[in-house]
């Protein structure tokens, strides 16, 4: 079955400092990704989206990410987190029926 | 304001009591999906609507029950809950037209304790 993975269940960054968290998805023909951000006690935002055409995507926020069809990755990335870009981050894959199967989320933690 | 509304944002209950968790969304949109988030495990959808009186079970589908009326109404039905189904629950909507959705926007989220 096709799936997704998120290889850190935890990450700790300082504040201004640089972010990467990776996602991995499985076997598949294009895949269409995403990046979902859940804030505490609120419900999901879409950070970004790939489907097709350039590799590296722009979001929301200052985010972006990169699909790397050669590594089945689709990391997500931003040059300098604030403090209020702690929350849990979660990678989607579309399937078919238009299911979103997601990995498993990366809690990021932001210390000053 | 578009937004997809969830109803009630936190439940106690006890097992076997059955309920209901509202979902209504204002953007018209054709698809409906319910998904229970679990630690560890990510979000899992348990049941999905392509349009109204169209439903088909997701991946975990079992102890539930939905129903679709109406195009903005996607309520979750726990016939007779029990504590495996505590969880948080999340609806969401989509526009689809027969194609790939491009995005998927959610409610707030449910809190579901089950005793």
């Amino acid at each position: 079955a096709q799936s997704v993975t998120q290889p850190d269940i935890h990450i700790t960054v300082s504040e201004g400092a640089s972010l990467e968290l990776r996602c991995n998805y499985s076997y598949g023909a294009t895949p269409y990704l995403f990046w979902y951000v859940q804030s505490p006690g609120q419900g999901l935002q879409l950070l970004l989206k790939y489907f097709s055409g350039d590799t590296l995507v722009q979001g929301i926020k200052g985010f972006e990410a990169e699909f790397k069809r050669s590594q089945s990755s689709f990391n997500l990335r931003k040059p300098s987190v604030h403090w209020s870009d702690a929350a849990e981050y979660f990678c989607a894959r579309l399937e078919y029926g238009n299911k979103l199967v997601f990995g498993a989320g990366t809690i990021l933690r932001v210390k000053s | 304001e578009a937004q997809v509304t969830q109803n009630p944002r936190y439940l106690i209950t006890v097992t076997g009591k059955k309920l209901t968790v509202t979902c209504s969304q204002n953007m018209n949109h054709e698809y409906m999906s319910w998904y229970r988030q679990d630690p560890g495990l990510g979000l899992r959808q348990i049941y999905y609507s392509m349009n109204v009186e169209v439903t088909d079970k997701g991946d975990v589908p079992e102890g539930y029950k939905v129903s679709r009326k109406e195009k903005r109404n996607f309520p979750l039905i726990l016939e007779s809950p029990s504590p495996n189904q505590t969880s948080l629950y999340f609806c969401a909507s989509g526009r689809d037209r027969g194609n790939v959705m491009n995005e998927q926007f959610f409610g707030p989220g449910t809190r579901l304790t089950v005793l």
